[in-house]
């Protein structure tokens, strides 16, 4: 299984809404990441986690909030967004081995805030 | 030809031809380095991968070559088809971390 599924595929919130993206992976993978990528733009890095930690944050509003459950889970959950938060939210894993492996992308979650 | 439009430079193509798309990368402590391609409404897709330590990795219908002098990577692929259109992005691991920080890709199309 080399899959990282994301749901729901789209969403539409409106700016005072609450809501989760939510991600699952079974490859045993330690590295876990999010993505923001706007129209024919380059994926923008947002969060990693590595072992359930968070590791890395691209200086990320408050209002976007990661969560790792487990190994296998990770979660963006969504409040107060702004229109200009309307993008393809893309999850990835890896291996967490230090010489570098690639990331494995799930399809993405389209979201439109209004 | 190619050209640089406002966001996304795009590369035209001829079915059967060779293409080569080429990516600067920023920073001097990147040590590993990955082709994604990206076909619409669909998350990144691994091509091939490169080590700071080699200069060149070929794989099926793909060649990676990375010059660390001037800092660029380029991906060829042999004899191009319509399934190749795509954007091609490439994407640079800094300082063996879980830091992959993405170019600004290339969008390939392949004329019939």
């Amino acid at each position: 299984d080399t899959e990282v599924t994301q749901t729901p595929k789209h969403l539409v919130m409106g700016m005072t809404n609450k809501k989760s993206l939510k991600c699952e992976q079974h490859m045993g993978h330690r590295a876990m990441y999010w993505y923001k990528q706007k129209a024919k733009k380059p994926p923008e890095l947002m969060f990693v986690y590595s072992y359930e930690k968070l590791s890395i944050n691209e200086s990320v509003p408050s209002r976007f909030s990661p969560e790792c459950p487990n190994s296998s889970l990770l979660n963006l959950h969504l409040h107060a967004l702004q229109p200009e938060d309307s993008a393809l939210y893309l999850c990835a894993s890896s291996q967490e081995d230090w010489r570098g492996t690639e990331a494995f992308f799930g399809q993405g979650t389209r979201l439109t805030v209004v | 030809g190619e050209s640089v439009g406002l966001h996304l430079p795009t590369l035209s193509v001829q079915e059967g031809d060779n293409s080569i798309i080429n990516c600067a990368y920023s920073n001097s402590a990147s040590d590993y380095f990955i082709w994604y391609k990206q076909e619409s409404g669909k998350g990144p897709q691994f091509i091939i991968d490169i080590r700071s330590n080699m200069d060149k990795r070929q794989g099926q219908r793909v060649t990676v070559l990375l010059n660390k002098t001037v800092k660029h990577l380029s991906l060829q692929i042999a004899a191009t088809q319509p399934g190749d259109s795509a954007v091609y992005f490439c994407a640079e691991r800094v300082d063996s971390s879980y830091k992959l920080i993405f170019g600004s890709g290339t969008r390939l199309l392949v004329r019939p």
